[in-house]
């Protein structure tokens, strides 16, 4: 069975632009978390989305925005970038709603310029 | 305030030494608890978690982990570390024990080096 993945790998775009990052989930899973992860330090929790409804989100600025779609795949969309916004960002995917165990995709890296 | 606590940044090892990483919580009550590696420039592979039952839970590649209730403690092990296990190491927790959905909390993580 397929993980959870992660499109594109790599990204490079310069302040003041908008992003889109893409995440599918593992099959089955219905809820879809994003977290950033800036070097050297452990991921951040930005939102959790469950049946198409955002169900968490953490303390990020309204930059950030993030809708799932009926196949349960997501999209995370950050506009307005900064050079504070390079990070791994990390995509996973959980059975229902409610944490419990999360499995990651492999992440998208954004550089910001 | 509610935290996870990693105390230490580097371990130094040598392949076929023991291994004890550290995690520590500071929430109310006991949450979820779990243990994610990170090879370089990858995502994160879930370890192991502890929900309730048995303290002391067997993971994946060998480790296990013992939660301790009295010390706010779920301490990651390994009898004997191969190459293989140079990664980085978080500890993390979900504080509302499945019932929330704000996320999993992170460790700020700790390195792990092997030395031959």
């Amino acid at each position: 069975d397929a993980g959870v993945t992660q499109s594109p790998t790599h990204l490079i775009k310069t302040r003041g632009q908008q992003v889109t990052l893409r995440c599918s989930p593992i099959s089955g899973h219905k809820s879809v978390s994003w977290y950033q992860q800036v070097l050297g330090q452990g991921p951040q929790f930005i939102f959790q989305y469950y049946e198409k409804e955002e169900r968490g989100r953490g303390n990020f600025p309204d930059r950030f925005s993030a809708r799932q779609f009926p196949n349960y795949s997501s999209e995370l969309n950050v506009n307005a970038l900064l050079l504070g916004d390079s990070a791994l960002y990390l995509c996973a995917s959980s059975l229902t709603r409610g944490v419990r165990e999360q499995y990651f995709g492999p992440g998208t890296r954004l550089t910001v310029t | 305030a509610q935290s996870v606590t990693q105390p230490d940044i580097h371990i130094t090892v040598s392949e076929g030494a023991s291994l004890e990483l550290r995690c520590n919580y500071s929430y109310g009550a006991t949450p979820y608890l779990f243990w994610y590696v990170q090879s370089p420039g990858q995502g994160l592979q879930l370890l192991l978690k502890y929900f309730s039952g048995d303290t002391l839970v067997q993971g994946i590649k060998g480790f296990e982990a013992e939660f301790k209730r009295s010390q706010s403690s779920f301490n990651l092990r390994k009898p004997s570390v191969h190459w293989s296990d140079a990664a980085e190491y978080f500890c993390a927790v979900d504080p509302y024990s499945g019932g929330g959905a704000d996320g999993l909390t992170f460790g700020k993580g700790t390195h792990l080096i092997i030395q031959p």
